[in-house]
């Protein structure tokens, strides 16, 4: 069964005080690995895909990275607005139908 | 373009009553799925729907039941509805392939 580990749980941090969550997976054959951002009371909002190691996506302060067992978003001079749940989540290729996601990170960034 | 609707977004139930959550994907998004969020449990699949068949389900009781609906809309149904089946219920629409894009979800509540 595909099993994804984030951590850690939550992260406090100070505006401009870049940090790095860390989503760990053990799936059989990846087809993708996905970042979510979520606001309390909504659903996920999409990210990043991210198919095979070594790649990498940028989006505003957001960098996600991909090796063969881990995943690093990388937060660069967050600001409060960066505030959020964030979920990583891997589709494997015997179950492409469905995400099984992680626990979540929870991001405070304090002005 | 539009994003993945859900209504309604509140609901106040009893136990052992019976309830219908409904979706309406991204246009020109033929899979649907479903995912149930809770704090202990985070977002597990519950299962998924592509032109109208149910391609997969998750480890959910039969209690948990959908369908969908040949314009792509979905329902999922609750019967006998239980305090754990307290949750966030997320509905996700994809293309063929490629990510999945939630909705705002339905906030259940079961008294």
């Amino acid at each position: 069964e595909d099993q994804v580990t984030q951590s850690p749980e939550a992260l406090r941090l100070q505006e401009g005080e870049s940090s790095s969550l860390n989503c760990s997976y053990t799936v059989s054959g990846l087809r993708g690995l996905f970042w979510y951002r979520q606001d309390p009371g909504k659903g996920p909002e999409f990210l990043f895909t991210l198919y095979s190691a070594g790649e990498e996506k940028e989006k505003e302060r957001l960098k996600a990275t991909l090796t063969k067992k881990e995943s690093f978003l990388h937060i660069t001079a967050p600001k409060p607005e960066d505030s959020a749940t964030y979920l990583c989540a891997v589709q494997s290729r015997s179950n492409d139908y469905k995400l099984s996601f992680g626990a979540g990170t929870t991001v405070t960034v304090r002005a | 373009k539009a994003g993945v609707t859900q209504t309604p977004r509140y609901l106040i139930k009893t136990r052992g009553q019976q309830v219908t959550l409904s979706c309406s994907p991204i246009s020109g998004h033929r899979s649907v799925s479903w995912y149930q969020q809770t704090p202990g449990q985070g977002l597990q699949f519950l299962f998924e729907y592509f032109s109208e068949t149910q391609r997969n389900k998750g480890n959910f009781p039969g209690r948990f039941s959908g369908r969908q609906f040949s314009n792509s809309r979905s329902e999922m149904n609750v019967s006998t509805l239980e305090l754990g089946d307290s949750a966030l219920y997320l509905c996700a629409s994809r293309p063929q392939v490629g990510e999945q894009y939630f909705g705002p979800g339905t906030r259940l509540t079961v008294t």
